[in-house]
């Protein structure tokens, strides 16, 4: 079974306005973290933020925020103010704890173009 | 600079030859993996090794065997090689012995782009 499910193949943004990628999981592991990453066209894997299971408040970095919902297994990804820069292919991924060997599991991707 | 860095960048090279693609990191992290991206991007583990042992072996052809000579490093090596095996392979590592509320995601390396023909 798939344990991360991106539905958004592709999305397009205008520039500086907001764009929400989707981003469901699933365990029954009660500790994992959750991740998002930036993979642009040069092909490098870059790291964007972090949720930890248990962590109480949504993570932010800057002009990302994970918008974490529990109950519902939903680790959506919110870039504010989208620039150019940000179009790239963004990857949810999932780490769970030993029974895993702290693998990082990945989702299939959404790919963001933002508009001039 | 700290970082993963892996060698080489891209690999072109005919069906039925052997290769190696070499990964070192200097963040000392006790654990490292390869990972493979397929022409659709998506990102499968193929291995991991923790303190120079082998923990995760997913199933791949045994034509692909990973070495490690210390924590630092993690080479993969690949006989006889077939047209799918056409990918970007990435290099990744992480600390794994750490508490449930820190970040222990993974550092990746700018990827391997082998080309078989």
């Amino acid at each position: 079974a798939q344990k991360i499910t991106q539905t958004q193949p592709g999305m397009f943004v205008q520039e500086k306005e907001a764009v929400t990628l989707d981003c469901t999981y699933d365990t029954s592991d009660p500790s994992y973290g959750l991740f998002w990453y930036k993979q642009p066209s040069s092909g490098e894997m870059i790291f964007l933020i972090y949720q930890g299971s248990y962590d109480q408040q949504n993570a932010t970095e800057g002009r990302y925020s994970l918008n974490f919902q529990k109950a519902r297994k939903s680790a959506n990804l919110v870039i504010s103010a989208s620039q150019l820069g940000d179009s790239a292919m963004y990857f949810c991924a999932m780490r769970e704890g030993p029974g895993s060997d702290y693998k990082l599991s990945f989702g299939a991707g959404t790919t963001v173009t933002v508009r001039a | 600079d700290t970082a993963v860095s892996q060698t080489p960048k891209y690999l072109v090279t005919q069906m039925g030859n052997d290769k190696s693609i070499k990964c070192e990191q200097n963040l000392g992290h006790d654990t490292m993996y390869w990972y493979k991206q397929d022409s659709k991007k998506f990102l499968k583990i193929m291995f991991s090794y923790n303190n120079k042992e082998l923990i995760i072996n997913e199933t791949v052809p045994n034509r692909f065997s990973p070495k490690s000579p210390d924590k630092a490093h993690l080479n993969l090596h690949i006989n006889s090689l077939e047209l799918g095996d056409s990918a970007v392979y990435f290099c990744a590592s992480s600390q794994v012995h750490l508490g449930d509320r820190v970040n222990y995601g993974y550092t990746f390396g700018s990827g391997t782009r082998l080309t078989v023909v």
